[in-house]
């Protein structure tokens, strides 16, 4: 199947700073991705759809200038938590699919994810 | 928002018994996907099952999907300790929000050997 790739896997910062997450299809391209989150014990939101070479689309709820979105290219996309408080702490995991619409496979391949700790 | 609701929570069972989890949803979909996770991890796509279907299998593994009642199974036959982890559903509308998944709450199921 699918690869998928995010780094850091986990990182701790001080309240203020910024964190970046990578997250990367390592053997197909992928002109979508998705970025979630989740909270312990919880489910997964969705955040924002991120699409290569156009500006991401967000969700109701999440504030774009908190969390910049950049899809560089068919293999890379990438999450700024912008002035990180310490209820941006939360497990965060990208997704991407080969293809959506009929006749399309529809699957979603998620990469393992990145715990953030803000302090 | 969540899409929908997962039954139950949480599932303990022993090695060799089946496992039923069942998740409800409320708008109309293109099509419907589990997903495992171990915890602290990422997500493993299992099944996904298309609006059009009523039954899927793959290996150990059953779903059910009754569109008129916006529900569906999964049931995972002879249960393995391996098989520890949370189970959730994801649902995609399809036409403009191809992709987007819409997470059920998720099942935690605990195989005990």
């Amino acid at each position: 199947g699918a690869v998928v790739s995010q780094h850091p896997s986990w990182v701790i910062c001080k309240s203020g700073t910024s964190v970046k997450i990578e997250c990367r299809s390592l053997d197909f391209q992928a002109t979508t991705m998705f970025w979630y989150r989740q909270f312990p014990k919880q489910s997964l939101m969705l955040m924002a759809t991120s699409n290569e070479g156009s500006k991401a689309t967000y969700e109701q709820g999440v504030e774009k200038d908190k969390f910049l979105i950049n899809h560089a290219s068919l293999t890379l996309s990438t999450l700024t938590v912008t002035s990180a408080h310490p209820e941006d702490s939360s497990f965060y995991i990208c997704s991407c699919g080969l293809g959506f619409g009929s006749g399309s496979r529809d699957t979603q391949y998620f990469g393992p994810g990145t715990r953030l700790t803000v302090l | 928002s969540q899409q929908g609701e997962e039954d139950p929570q949480a599932l303990s069972i022993q090695e060799g018994e089946n496992a039923t989890m069942n998740c409800s949803y409320k708008t109309s979909i293109n099509n419907l996907q589990w997903y495992r996770q171990n915890s602290g991890r990422g997500l493993v796509h299992l099944i996904l099952i298309r609006s059009n279907e009523r039954e899927k299998h793959s290996g150990r593994l059953r779903v059910t999907l009754d569109t008129s009642k916006k529900s569906s199974s999964l049931l995972i036959t002879a249960s393995r300790a391996a098989d520890t982890a949370s189970y959730f559903c994801a649902t995609d509308a399809g036409t403009d929000s191809w992709g987007k998944l819409q997470f059920g709450s998720g099942t935690q199921v605990v195989v005990t050997p």
